[in-house]
């Protein structure tokens, strides 16, 4: 069983869609991390959310942290192509532990 | 420019012929780790460094070695390699451990074959 259970595996959309990811556990985290990786590269670190209930805002990118610390979701508005990727999110628990992540291609 | 270096970009090697994936940082990070990426499960952490000649077993490190001998590098040595470590391979640093306060910096990645 993995620490953090991530949906949808794959997500694949027209450009101007909406879209949401979401990182699930069963553990109570300190903080966590949401990274993106492009193909042929390693994962870029896109936001750090502490606090239960925190919301942050990276341009069209909006990240949630749950009220219990156990969970996020990363709501994309307007997906353009230039946001497919492989998105992580990272908890850490003895060192980073990743999810598996969720690929999203946006088409054109 | 701050960055991780991984070489090779690409390996492709045959079962029990010893290779070495260098990896070198130039932003004094202390913290360097190896990770292994297969579909399905995530980045997985094979062997970490907290400092220069500190080293520790992650969640999948049979199979694998590393030495830290100086601060900027962190070889990853496959004494013996065998079909199952065919995988993309992920060096990544940090100031400190990877925190949330101190987050990890990854290189481009070894994609790595073994026939």
């Amino acid at each position: 069983t993995q620490l953090l259970e991530q949906s949808p595996q794959f997500l694949s959309i027209q450009e101007g869609e909406n879209l949401t990811v979401y990182c699930n556990s069963s553990s109570v985290f300190s903080s966590l991390q949401w990274y993106r990786q492009e193909p042929g590269e390693g994962p870029v670190l896109l936001v750090t959310v502490v606090t239960g209930g925190e919301v942050k805002k990276l341009k069209r990118l909006t990240f949630q942290f749950g009220d219990a610390r156990k969970d996020s979701s990363l709501h994309i508005t307007a997906a353009q192509p230039g946001d497919t990727g492989l998105y992580l999110c990272a908890v850490e628990s003895n060192d980073m532990r990743f999810g598996a992540g969720t690929r999203l291609t946006v088409k054109p | 420019e701050a960055q991780v270096t991984q070489n090779p970009r690409y390996l492709i090697t045959v079962t029990g012929k010893k290779l070495t994936v260098t990896c070198s940082q130039n932003m004094n990070h202390e913290y360097m780790s190896w990770y292994r990426q297969d579909p399905g499960l995530g980045l997985r952490q094979i062997y970490y460094s907290m400092n220069v000649e500190v080293t520790d077993k992650g969640d999948v490190p049979e199979g694998y070695k590393v030495s830290r001998k100086e601060k900027r590098n962190f070889p990853l040595i496959l004494e013996s390699p065998s079909p199952n470590q065919t995988s993309l391979y992920f060096c990544a640093s940090s100031l400190n451990r990877g925190t949330y306060n101190s987050p990890l910096h990854f290189g481009n990645g070894t994609r790595l074959t073994v026939t």
